[in-house]
């Protein structure tokens, strides 16, 4: 069966520091990995899809950025972080651009 | 026009009542509908998709309105559990799918 491991699951990070969240996917091939962001009392913001290695689809201009290195790894990170980049972060995985499987998400602060 | 638009809410609903929701979408060209439940601080989980003819699973029921362009979900004989978040989740042109903001159902004793 399919499997999503995003961690950290909570991160506290300062202004102006660097970001790394990872998200890993088993027990599939050539999955559409996606990076949603999500703030208090907002929806779900898509930031970031990639439909196979090294090829990224940015959805909103930001802070941010993603890589694919392999085809089961999705990388989110920033250089420098923002107060407006807290929030809850989500990975997910579809097979095709239908149903979406998350992980487990990962609640930044940056203070 | 937001492209998914539903009650932000709290519905807040005695145990064993039966409750709706609608969500609203903007793009006539949409392909796809879903119902995901989301609980506080977790992630969003499939609850059902939405089908032309509308769909029943136990408890919850599903209906698309196409020339009125919403979804709706029905959730009867309401219990402590249903108490989440749930997000419309609409499959647009370009295979994007764009989550509304979520309606929160509180179901109390």
């Amino acid at each position: 069966s399919q499997t999503i491991h995003q961690w950290p699951a909570t991160l506290v990070q300062p202004v102006g520091s660097p970001l790394s969240l990872e998200c890993t996917v088993e027990g599939t091939s050539n999955p559409n990995l996606y990076w949603y962001r999500q703030a208090a009392g907002r929806g779900l913001q898509l930031l970031f899809y990639s439909v196979g290695i090294g090829q990224i689809s940015s959805e909103v201009p930001q802070n941010l950025s993603a890589s694919r290195p392999q085809d089961r790894q999705f990388i989110l990170s920033s250089k420098k972080l923002l107060l407006s980049d807290s929030g809850f972060y989500l990975c997910a995985w579809s097979n095709r651009f239908e149903r979406l499987f998350f992980g487990s998400g990962t609640q930044l602060s940056v203070l | 026009r937001k492209e998914v638009e539903q009650d932000p809410g709290p519905f807040n609903v005695p145990e064993g009542a039966t409750v709706a929701f609608n969500c609203t979408y903007s793009n006539s060209a949409s392909q796809s509908f879903f119902w995901y439940r989301q609980d506080c601080r977790k992630e969003p989980k499939l609850l059902m998709s939405v089908y032309s003819s509308g769909n029943e699973d136990g408890r919850f029921t599903a209906q698309l309105n196409r020339a009125s362009q919403y979804i709706s979900l029905l959730i009867r004989d309401s219990k402590l559990s249903d108490s989440a978040t749930y997000l419309c989740v609409v499959k647009g042109g370009g295979n994007k799918l764009t989550f509304g903001t979520g309606t929160q159902l509180k179901v109390e004793l």
